[in-house]
């Protein structure tokens, strides 16, 4: 299994500023991914974090929005750029991990309320 | 791109019932299928990993059943109790390069009460 905490747990913030948002994880996991759930929504993929490379970005999302680091195999952050209240959600990140099941796990999620 | 259909979309039982999700998805290619569950204002807990191989899994009072060619799954959930009570969300997973993607419903919201 893996463990993932994120930084921080709740912000809330003005329009036209910029969060990031941090995930660590305590083993090291090949893939890991940044999700937003909007109010009353399911979870919608923003992108696929590489290491040592540019994300991978869903239909609708863009780098300049959501800019993605991921430095080494425990460790990404989510930016959210230029904020409006329309970006007010739940932002989680998740990996997957196991060698044979390959399971999915989630932290516990960034909720963000913009102004 | 796939779509993931959850019914019913809310649930409401005295405890000690017996509950069926039912979870359906358009694209019957997967690799496995993963249920969770979300309590309000968390993260998702993942419940049971069903491979595509696999017709069931099985984890406590929980069962959860997979006829991939017709694109269904369904959780059962045995003798209901007020922990119980969250959003449940089902997941198909596709393989190779998109590992990982998850596509989801808008899950079912249990509610069990004493």
């Amino acid at each position: 299994s893996a463990v993932i905490s994120q930084k921080p747990s709740r912000d809330i913030c003005q329009r036209g500023t910029s969060l990031t948002i941090q995930c660590q994880v305590d083993s090291q996991v090949t893939m890991m991914f940044w999700y937003r759930q909007q109010p009353g929504q399911s979870l919608t993929l923003i992108a696929t974090a590489n290491q040592g490379s540019e994300a991978t970005y869903e239909s609708g999302f863009v780098i300049d929005k959501f800019p993605i680091s991921r430095p080494n195999l425990t460790f990404s952050t989510l930016t959210v750029s230029n904020m409006s209240p329309e970006d007010s959600s739940i932002y989680l990140c998740s990996v997957v991990a196991g060698a044979i099941q390959e399971t999915q796990y989630f932290g516990p999620g960034t909720r963000l309320l913009v102004l | 791109k796939q779509e993931v259909t959850q019914i019913p979309a809310a649930l409401s039982v005295p405890e000690g019932e017996n509950l069926v999700l039912n979870c359906s998805f358009t694209d019957s290619a997967i690799y496995n299928l993963q249920w969770f569950r979300q309590d309000p204002g968390k993260g998702l807990t993942s419940l049971l990993l069903i491979q595509s191989s696999q017709r069931e899994q099985t984890s406590g009072r929980l069962n959860a059943s997979l006829d991939k060619s017709s694109g269904r799954s369904t959780l059962y959930i045995a003798a209901s109790q007020p922990g119980d009570s969250a959003t449940y969300l089902c997941a198909p997973q596709k393989g190779g390069s998109t590992l990982g993607r998850l596509y989801f419903g808008r899950g079912t919201q249990l509610t069990v009460w004493p």
